[in-house]
């Protein structure tokens, strides 16, 4: 049972923008950097953002990421056909012991 | 270009015992922490164990605690994951990812900067 709560799905328009949330606590993302990834169907994840707001070089800055307090989002404006993926935040978790955890994943659909 | 191939895993029964090994090459390995990352059908990612650049620390998720054991052969570029009493709940693909963090894993910084491409267990009787 993942600590870090995401939208299940969110869609849009090609050209649009999605916003995917990931909701945490003060034992995880209220005290350490977030990172996104992006799962094409049938791949391995790929890194999108770091530290929160970085890129990984060879990422579009149509990806952004920010967070505030115990909460994250992941941006994605420009919206193509190639970005319907599920999308996953992830951060370290001090609460009882100390492991990385991931979001509950969301299904981004271009209309 | 960095290259991260998992290997070893199969078909085994409850109970039993698997070692899946993950080959690193276009990069200095022994310079960087590594984990495991599983993901079960259809479902999403979950975080298995982490290793530092030398070995010297190894955390692991609740779920796999006391069952599995992560381990590296700096010498040979190879990540490890020891799987014991497997349960019908250890199904999955698990993907080897490098730790994108600094000082080799000994931060409170992680996040995989590069994954290999899976390779599936299934526990099966």
């Amino acid at each position: 049972q993942s600590v870090l709560t995401q939208p299940p799905s969110v869609s849009a328009a090609p050209g649009q923008k999605v916003t995917i949330s990931c909701s945490g606590s003060s034992s995880n993302i209220g005290n350490n950097y977030v990172s996104w990834y992006q799962q094409l169907p049938g791949t391995a994840p790929k890194l999108l953002i770091y530290e929160s707001k970085k890129r990984p070089s060879g990422i579009p800055d149509r990806f952004s990421g920010s967070k505030s307090g115990t909460s994250a989002t992941l941006g994605i404006t420009g919206l193509q056909t190639g970005d319907e993926a599920d999308y996953y935040c992830g951060t370290w978790d001090t609460s009882l012991s100390a492991n990385y955890v991931f979001g509950t994943g969301t299904k981004v659909t271009v209309l | 270009q960095v290259q991260l191939v998992e290997s070893g895993g199969g078909v085994v029964q409850p109970g039993r015992s698997l070692r899946l090994s993950c080959a690193a090459s276009g990069f200095t390995f022994s310079s960087y922490g590594m984990h495991w990352v599983r993901q079960a059908p259809g479902k999403g990612l979950e975080w298995v164990a982490l290793i530092w650049y030398d070995g010297s620390n190894k955390y692991y998720a609740d779920s796999v605690k006391g069952r599995f054991i992560i381990s590296r052969d700096n010498s040979k570029n190879t990540l490890y994951l020891q799987m014991n009493s497997l349960r019908a709940e250890d199904t999955a693909v698990y993907y080897c990812a490098r730790e994108g963090g600094p000082y080799g894993g000994n931060s409170d910084i992680h996040y995989f900067d590069f994954w290999g491409q899976g390779t599936l267990v299934t526990v099966s009787s």
